[in-house]
């Protein structure tokens, strides 16, 4: 059974940095896209990022371009996600997420941890 | 960037209706969208992707269709635990977007 495992979430102060990781089972990890998907407290859903197989390629939204990084180690079967310069706004769940056949739908979910920046 | 419009953002309905959700997307995205159930506190679920491909052991009362701008998620039969929210989803493009979800609800 597929597995995706977050962790790395807790309370920040704005301005702040964090460090998400996924630990990723059960399937080929480096034949797939990845995803962060986030969802604040009440809200909807919100596409954060995605990488490709090998990491060469990357995409973000706009609202955290040049503060959040994604990366991945395939030989360690993980996706991170590089949080810095965080603001109020950006409190929310944080999922990572396998896009099915690199098609960009996401057909496994991790449980998603939860990130909050407060002072 | 593409916006989705989900309609309605709440839903009431009597176990057994049939219910019908909508998605509009603001430019064509051809048959790339996926339909999603998310119960609280749990994370997303695919129920349909490609507009219209049932998730493998998804029940076969959920239905989507749809082609380009204008896509529709279908419950034949609204069963209890049907009631949670539901949102829809295009990746034709980056960055990636969700309606802003609809809520269900059994009378």
């Amino acid at each position: 059974e597929v597995q995706l495992v977050e962790s790395g979430g807790g309370l920040v102060q704005p301005g702040g940095s964090l460090r998400l990781s996924c630990a990723a089972s059960e399937f080929t990890f480096s034949s797939y896209w990845m995803s962060w998907v986030r969802q604040a407290p009440g809200k909807g859903l919100e596409w954060v990022a995605n990488i490709e197989e090998d990491g060469s390629e990357k995409y973000y939204v706009d609202s955290v371009k040049g503060r959040f990084t994604i990366s991945r180690d395939n030989a360690k079967n993980s996706l991170y996600l590089q949080l810095n310069s965080l603001r109020v706004e950006d409190t929310a769940v944080y999922y990572c997420a396998r896009e099915r056949d690199n098609s960009g739908d996401f057909d496994y979910w991790g449980q998603g941890t939860l990130v909050t920046v407060s002072s | 960037d593409i916006q989705m419009t989900q309609s309605p953002s709440t839903l009431s309905a009597y176990v057994g209706d049939r219910v019908t959700v909508t998605c509009r997307a603001s430019q064509n995205i051809s048959s790339w969208l996926a339909w999603y159930q998310q119960k609280p506190g749990k994370a997303p679920k695919v129920l349909i992707y490609k507009a219209s491909s049932l998730e493998s052991g998804v029940p076969s009362r959920f239905r989507g269709s749809g082609f380009g701008t204008e896509f529709t998620l279908t419950i034949s039969s609204l069963q209890p635990g049907d009631s949670t929210s539901y949102y829809c989803q295009q990746y034709d493009s980056s960055p990636y977007t969700f309606g802003q979800g609809t809520k269900l609800e059994i009378k």
